[in-house]
């Protein structure tokens, strides 16, 4: 079953504007990871949290982990046009055996400049 | 030097004909996989191949059969497609196959059947 949920499933803003988009999971994780895909191409790697970390910075992107919520959160600071892509949450569930990542639906993000 | 590859980017064919579909790491990982993003975007693992070796074959159906001749290519291939296989694969690698790696992805063929 999909392990990762993100909310909203679309959100629209202005440049220069902060985006929050959030992931809820549903097991144990040993880690989170955060992805970004642009309109017709493969997902890139952004940031990975592990379940004992809380907060974690790259550059304009800032990621919170709540694992007594079951939840995660991305924040892009001073958004661009350039950051309108999908963004989708991974998780590497406790006890999965050799199951690689599970990705939620994503939140489709538009930046207008 | 993309790191990795897959070809054909679209491919566009009639229900019932057997296609393939190609992917082709040079990042010298030793895992490869294969992803399926359906229209509502909802990304799910198909197989995954660690050194030629299948580890994962989630629940799809026979007609898809992977084939990993080494480590740097994992090809994907469909029988007797039906139109519920219209979707985008994606190719993926990670450099040793354990669970919560990070993943580099293809930039996926889209696959539309008829």
């Amino acid at each position: 079953s999909q392990q990762g949920e993100e909310d909203p499933q679309a959100l629209s803003i202005q440049e220069g504007e902060n985006a929050t988009m959030n992931c809820s999971y549903k097991t144990s994780i040993n880690n989170l990871q955060w992805y970004r895909q642009n309109s017709g191409r493969g997902l890139v790697h952004l940031i990975l949290i592990r379940s004992n970390e809380r907060e974690k910075h790259s550059g304009r992107l800032r990621v919170t982990l709540d694992t007594s919520k079951k939840s995660s959160s991305l924040l892009i600071t001073a958004s661009r046009a350039a950051d309108t892509a999908s963004y989708f949450c991974a998780t590497d569930a406790v006890g999965s055996g050799n199951t690689p990542l599970v990705f939620g639906k994503g939140t489709r993000l538009s930046v207008i400049a | 030097d993309t790191a990795v590859s897959q070809t054909p980017k679209y491919l566009v064919t009639q229900m019932g004909n057997d296609k393939s579909i190609k992917c082709e790491q040079n990042l010298g990982h030793d895992t490869m996989y294969w992803y399926k993003q359906d229209s509502k975007k909802f990304l799910k693992i198909m197989f995954s191949y660690n050194n030629k070796e299948l580890i994962i074959n989630e629940t799809v159906p026979n007609r898809f059969s992977p084939k990993s001749p080494d480590k740097a290519h994992l090809n994907l291939h469909i029988n007797s497609l039906e139109l519920g296989d219209s979707a985008v694969y994606f190719c993926a690698s990670s450099q040793v196959g354990t669970p919560g790696e990070k993943l580099f992805f293809g930039s996926g063929t889209q696959l539309s059947v008829l």
